[in-house]
């Protein structure tokens, strides 16, 4: 079985652009989390989608917005870019995120922002 | 509200040398608890899970034990090898998300 996979894997933008982040899960998994990643704040949950829902979001400003599409696949989106953003976007499936499921997680993509 | 607390990095050791790095957790309710590794440039792979109380997780020589009356889940290897050397966290599952640890980075020399 494929893994979970995100892209891009690297992006450099600018301050006040926006960014379009994808991941497509597991097969079969139909609950996806993203996590941002930074050396400051470590592992912050973002938001958790199931079925189209979301049904979980982390303490993050309104900048940062999701969806998640019929076949599961995921989009985050950060709009008006903050120097802070810069980070490691994690994005992990689980058939539904119930507690003693495994969250598999992708590579990540990389946001760069200057 | 729930959290992790996990002891603080680098930790560097020789190789064959016993590992402990310690991992505490404050929930409520009986959430599943987690360790999780990091290689350099990789995402996060799952290491071992414990679902309930006096549950052992255990993979590739690692293991930990889910201790409700210390509210702890600490990993143990025996002997670690170079190809252990990563960054591992300690989570929680808790309301449909991973609540983490701060991470322990761990350094292991030849």
């Amino acid at each position: 079985k494929a893994g979970v996979t995100q892209t891009p894997r690297y992006l450099i933008k600018t301050r006040g652009q926006q960014v379009t982040l994808s991941c497509s899960p597991i097969s079969g998994h139909r609950s996806v989390s993203w996590y941002q990643q930074t050396p400051g704040q470590g592992l912050q949950f973002l938001f958790e989608y199931f079925s189209e829902t979301q049904r979980n979001k982390g303490n993050f400003p309104g900048r940062f917005s999701g969806r998640q599409f019929s076949n599961s696949r995921s989009e985050m989106n950060v709009s008006t870019l903050e120097l802070g953003d810069s980070a490691l976007y994690l994005c992990a499936s689980s058939l539904e995120s119930r507690t003693q499921e495994t969250q598999y997680f992708g590579p990540g993509t990389r946001l760069l922002v200057l | 509200g729930d959290s992790v607390t996990q002891m603080e990095g680098p930790v560097t050791l020789s190789e064959e040398a016993f590992l402990t790095i310690n991992c505490t957790y404050t929930a409520t309710g009986y959430p599943s608890l987690f360790w999780y590794v990091q290689y350099p440039g990789e995402g996060l792979q799952l290491l071992l899970k414990a679902t309930k109380a006096d549950d052992k997780g255990s993979n590739k020589g690692f293991e930990a034990t889910y201790r409700k009356e210390t509210t702890s889940f600490h990993l143990e290897k025996g002997s670690v090898q170079v190809s252990d050397s990563a960054v591992y966290f300690c989570a929680l599952n808790s309301n449909y998300q991973l609540i983490w640890g701060a991470g322990t980075k761990l350094i292991i020399k030849p």
